[in-house]
């Protein structure tokens, strides 16, 4: 079965440094996502991407967040200044369409933590 | 706006016996529902989904859930627990208008031999 893909499964940065988290959504798939889930607190939604834009985005996701679909496959969340606050397991999904009953499709996550 | 209320955040059995995992959500129009399960170290698995067909809805690894609107309600049940079943469920709602999945807090499963 087809599976959404994430790299890499954890990664450590220093506070104020830049990170990239990876993720290559299921081919056939149009809608892709990033949501992140602090320790202890629940699953957030933080974007939403469609034909090469953003369609949707939460508060969280302020001028120190992107995403970019740089080709055909891949999908990335990048944090240009990381704060300790962003500390998070993120999830990248993705959908056959953007219905209320379509269901997304979850990689395995990325744990990122920022020292 | 919509919202979900997973009521136990954690919740152990005996391996064979039944699991009941509650669920209260709240939405302004036609919810659609869903149960997800993340085992260890592993990414987010549906479980089931319910979208304006049928009230009980069967979804894998033997497991169910009744749309109840009258009690806002969407529990996930399954009739013999397996060790296997030991992860967290998150209850997870959308609706027309706002599509963005809105989770719950997760429910722990822990099973007894």
């Amino acid at each position: 079965e087809p599976e959404v893909t994430q790299t890499p499964s954890h990664q450590v940065t220093q506070m104020g440094q830049e990170v990239i988290l990876r993720c290559v959504p299921i081919s056939n798939h149009l809608y892709f996502y990033w949501y992140r889930q602090i320790l202890g607190q629940k699953v957030e939604f933080l974007v939403s991407f469609y034909n090469n834009e953003i369609s949707e985005k939460s508060e969280i996701f302020d001028d120190q967040f992107s995403v970019e679909r740089p080709d055909g496959s891949n999908f990335t969340l990048k944090i240009r200044s990381t704060k300790l606050e962003d500390s998070a397991m993120y999830f990248c999904a993705s959908s056959e369409d953007s219905g209320v009953g379509s269901p997304l499709h979850f990689g395995n996550g990325t744990r990122l933590t920022v020292t | 706006a919509q919202s979900v209320t997973q009521l136990d955040s954690h919740v152990s059995v005996s391996e064979g016996t039944p699991v009941l995992l509650r669920c209260n959500y709240s939405s302004s129009y036609s919810p659609s529902l869903f149960w997800y399960v993340q085992h260890p170290n592993k990414g987010l698995q549906l479980l089931l989904k319910y979208t304006s067909a049928a009230t009980l809805v069967k979804g894998i690894n033997g497991f169910e859930a009744e749309f109840k609107k009258s009690e806002t309600s969407f529990h996930l049940t399954k009739p013999s627990a397996h060790m296997s079943d030991a992860a967290e469920y998150f209850c997870v709602v959308s609706d027309k208008v706002d599509y963005k999945l809105s989770f719950g807090a997760g429910t722990t499963v822990t099973v007894r031999a």
